[in-house]
């Protein structure tokens, strides 16, 4: 079975502080994605990463940047928190370039920006 | 721009009746169409999903989706409902070449026993 780990469930921290998401897969997927949650909007794409070192813009990626040093991990950073990212967050990582494979979701991490 | 629609933000059902949860599409060519659900403080998982041939899909827990070109829509449904299928089901579709996911806002089920 692919498994897909956040480093937190629950994160809560202050306005202005540096915030780092961490995303672990064991299944040598290409792909690896970033979304954040937000009741009524749905899943929204932050960044998405299709290699090592590779990375490419989402749908909202303004306040965020991303990390991908090897090929399990791929991490969600916010420079600056701001309350307005107050939200769920959810990595998700699927084979190499195809559309036709499901992506398969951590378990998300809930952050609370104070 | 592509999008996904799902028109319901709730479904009610009682347990042992049918349940459908509708999806329409909105892509520039050929669509894959993908159904997600999550339980409470979960992530996703991944029930069933489109790719072309069949327009029946049959997926996992009982649930199958049917994919209807006319009417740009790819409505999930199961023939009798359970308790345990109340949860938040979330539509996604592409046709991005590298999968990237236009999710709907979510339909929150409610099957009451």
């Amino acid at each position: 079975d692919v498994k897909v780990t956040q480093s937190s469930r629950y994160l809560v921290k202050r306005t202005g502080e540096k915030v780092f998401l961490e995303c672990v897969q064991d299944m040598d997927h290409e792909n690896m994605f970033w979304y954040r949650q937000d009741p009524g909007l749905g899943l929204r794409l932050i960044y998405f990463s299709y290699d090592v070192k590779m990375k490419e813009k989402g749908d909202i990626p303004e306040g965020y940047s991303v990390s991908r040093e090897k090929k399990e991990r791929f991490s969600l950073i916010l420079e600056s928190a701001s309350t307005n990212q107050t939200s769920m967050y959810l990595c998700a990582s699927s084979p190499p370039r195809t559309p036709a494979y499901e992506q398969y979701f951590g378990p998300g991490t809930r952050l609370t920006v104070t | 721009a592509q999008s996904v629609a799902q028109p319901e933000d709730q479904v009610n059902v009682a347990e042992g009746n049918p349940l459908t949860v509708k999806c329409t599409y909105s892509v520039s060519g050929n669509p894959y169409l993908f159904w997600y659900v999550q339980y409470p403080n979960r992530g996703l998982q991944f029930l069933l999903k489109y790719i072309t041939g069949d327009n029946l899909v049959k997926g996992s827990y009982g649930f199958e989706a049917e994919f209807n070109k006319s009417q740009t829509s790819f409505h999930l449904k199961k023939p009798s409902a359970l308790v345990s299928d109340s949860a938040l089901y979330f539509c996604a579709g592409t046709t991005d070449s590298w999968g990237k996911l236009q999710f709907g806002a979510g339909t929150q089920v409610v099957v009451t026993p």
